[in-house]
């Protein structure tokens, strides 16, 4: 499968844990996006990726919330001290440069804060 | 105001059904809208552009006016296939490349 890959697909956690998801995008996609999403919303984008540069960052993206992308290939996206409130669904995407608007998205990690 | 909005539905069709969903948008400089469908519990899935012409594929059509501010999506002869929610999505202007995902609108079609 060449798609975009995410793992772990869940993942529960107690308040207060660290948590780390990783994500695979399509080979030669230079751009990778990370989003959220709750239950009954679309996606909120986080923040993105041109190879291991750092673009942009939302300003839903606290400081407990860190995303790496260190070699222009999968990408990292932390979180300190998790909340209950950081439930979601944590979605990338990447994308050639040029047509960002094709994105393609990968499965999901789903996060369960207890 | 929210930067795209969408009525949540449910809609709920028979097949056969012709169903047409609009969505608004706020910024009016915006250049670029999709159209893109997510299954329960799994990942959008860009389902078509919308260009100014308007563009059909199939059973869809996306049309936009830009005047009113809002994009519709047309489907011609649902298909059980056809349920699913349905996201409105917008690249405005400066923005870079992120895309603005409206709430979506969950279609249902049933025999």
């Amino acid at each position: 499968d060449t798609g975009v890959s995410q793992n772990p697909r869940h993942k529960i956690t107690k308040r207060g844990q660290n948590v780390t998801f990783r994500c695979d995008p399509i080979s030669e996609h230079n751009r990778l996006y990370w989003y959220r999403q709750t239950l009954g919303q679309g996606p909120e984008f986080l923040t993105y990726f041109q190879n291991e540069a750092q673009l942009e960052k939302s300003r839903l993206l606290s400081d407990r919330f860190s995303a790496e992308r260190p070699k222009g290939s999968f990408s990292t996206l932390e979180i300190q001290r998790t909340e209950q409130g950081d439930s979601a669904m944590y979605l990338c995407a990447s994308s050639f440069i040029q047509g960002a608007y094709e994105q393609y998205f990968g499965p999901g990690t789903r996060l369960t804060v207890t | 105001r929210k930067e795209v909005e969408q009525d949540p539905g449910p809609f709920n069709v028979p097949e056969g059904a012709t169903v047409a969903f609009n969505c608004t948008y706020s910024n009016s400089a915006s250049q670029s809208f999709f159209w893109y469908r997510q299954d329960c519990r799994k990942e959008p899935k860009l389902l078509m552009s919308v260009y100014s012409s308007g563009n059909e594929d199939g059973r869809f059509t996306a049309q936009l006016n830009r005047a009113s501010q809002y994009i519709s999506l047309l489907i011609r002869d649902s298909k059980l296939s056809d349920s699913a929610t349905y996201l409105c999505v917008v690249n405005p202007p400066r923005m870079g490349d992120k895309l603005i995902f409206g709430t979506g609108t969950r279609l249902q079609v049933f025999p």
